[in-house]
């Protein structure tokens, strides 16, 4: 079965260390996001890409990068980790068509991130 | 800019009570609206949705009408059940897969 999978699922760094998040799709969706999930604020958009070399940013992009050489994986890489980015990711991928109406996300399962 | 307001949680609930929680939105153009789940240690995924005014999104016995006259999208289902604790989210989206989501709100169901 197709599937979208995140790892690591858990990770503990120290601050001003770098880390990169894996996300892993196998369904040939064009279109990959990068959300982070924290108490009060429900999901908040980071990253999205709509095809091979396109990135974009979203809402809470700062201190974050992304980077697309193939329709699979969208890594997404915190260059100098800071305590605020002690937070639950989530990678999510769609077949719609930019442009068409919204369809339907498919999410990984999330990576814990914990910056101490 | 488009935003999304969901009740606070956690609501809880007796088994086979009535669930209602609310969602409105500001939009600027006519987006499709959009109810996800969360189970305990999983990823989102879709419950329902509506893309249109008066569209009713159902699912698993949840339903939602999209009310373009009071920019509402309410989650509703009859009777809950133990299985169905979870967070929900209700979100738009407008051209794109770019969706905003509510804050999300906690069901428990007690037996």
């Amino acid at each position: 079965d197709a599937e979208i999978t995140q790892s690591p699922r858990h990770k503990i760094t120290e601050t001003g260390r770098q880390v990169t998040l894996a996300c892993h799709q196998t369904w040939n969706h064009n279109n990959m996001f990068w959300y982070r999930q924290d108490l009060g604020h429900g999901l908040r958009l980071i990253h999205y890409s709509y095809g091979v070399q396109d990135t974009n940013k979203g809402e809470v992009s700062d201190g974050y990068s992304v980077s697309r050489s193939n329709t699979e994986d969208l890594p997404l890489t915190l260059e100098s980790a800071a305590s605020s980015q002690t937070s639950v990711y989530f990678c999510a991928s769609s077949d719609r068509n930019p442009g068409l109406r919204a369809g339907e996300l498919f999410f990984g399962e999330g990576s814990r991130l914990t910056v101490l | 800019g488009d935003s999304v307001t969901q009740m606070e949680g956690p609501v809880t609930l007796s088994e086979e009570a009535f669930l209602t929680i609310n969602c409105t939105y500001t939009a600027t153009g006519y987006p499709s609206l959009f109810w996800y789940v969360q189970y305990p240690g999983e990823g989102l995924q879709l419950l329902l949705k509506a893309t249109k005014a008066d569209d009713k999104g159902s699912n698993k016995g949840f339903e939602a009408t999209y009310r373009k006259e009071t920019t509402s999208f309410h989650l509703e289902k009859g009777s809950v059940q133990v299985s169905d604790s979870a967070v929900y989210f209700c979100a738009l989206g407008a051209d794109t897969d770019k969706l905003i989501f509510g804050t999300g709100t906690r069901l428990q169901v007690f037996p």
